[in-house]
């Protein structure tokens, strides 16, 4: 079956502009996640949906950064006054809503802020 | 608070031989151990997990972990490593008593050399 989707797979953006991510899950997750990957790091948890609801949204850095599902499943984050330090990975991973389930990433959308 | 440590950044292997891949983990409640690999310009694939039961823990692609619960750790193994190994290993944790968020590891870089 189709896997986690993520569109763009790059995005190019100048200091200041406004983006937007969006994340497709696998088809009946419940759970949906954010992480950000840094060049020579693992993912960093950004935020976390169970259906429409932002069950935990503690790794956001700052309140440039939120994110939507509104009909439980496709996801956006959303990125404000975009900085060059925003610059990284964007990871999007859906799993089945139990706390044992296995966490399924997509490709990544590779975000450049000039 | 939950950590991984993957103390190697790199590690090195001949075909045909053994690999390890090492991964130490610390969390208050139970772990949820998992293993990711990462190809270039890929997103992360999930390799296997150990939530409990048996310790030894069987995945894909012919990779293996030991879950020790003594020693805080998680290391990767399989018995005869390909070239087609060679890639970013990630070991991730979830804390029982915590949120849903898997906090990762920085990665250990596998060359498996012909």
């Amino acid at each position: 079956g189709a896997g986690v989707s993520q569109t763009p797979s790059n995005k190019v953006t100048e200091k200041g502009k406004y983006v937007e991510l969006r994340c497709d899950p696998i088809s009946g997750h419940t759970a949906l996640y954010w992480y950000r990957q840094s060049l020579g790091q693992g993912p960093e948890f950004l935020i976390y949906f169970q259906g429409t609801g932002a069950a935990d949204d503690s790794g956001l850095p700052n309140d440039r950064f939120f994110a939507v599902r509104p009909e439980g499943s496709v996801s956006t984050l959303k990125i404000q006054r975009t900085e060059r330090g925003d610059s990284a990975v964007y990871l999007c991973a859906s799993s089945l809503g139990g706390a044992r389930e296995t966490q399924y990433f997509g490709p990544g959308t590779r975000l450049l802020v000039l | 608070a939950q950590s991984v440590a993957q103390p190697e950044d790199q590690v090195n292997v001949a075909e045909g031989n053994p690999l390890t891949v090492k991964c130490t983990y610390s969390v208050s409640g139970n772990p949820y151990l998992f293993w990711y690999v990462q190809y270039p310009n890929r997103g992360l694939q999930f390799l296997l997990k150990y939530i409990t039961g048996d310790n030894l823990v069987k995945g894909s692609y012919g990779f293996e972990a030991e879950f020790n619960k003594s020693q805080t750790s998680f290391h990767l193994k399989k018995p005869s490593a390909l070239v087609s190994d060679s890639a970013l290993y990630f070991c991730a944790v979830r804390d029982s008593n915590s949120g849903y968020a898997l906090n990762f590891g920085k990665g250990t870089s596998l060359l498996v050399t012909p």
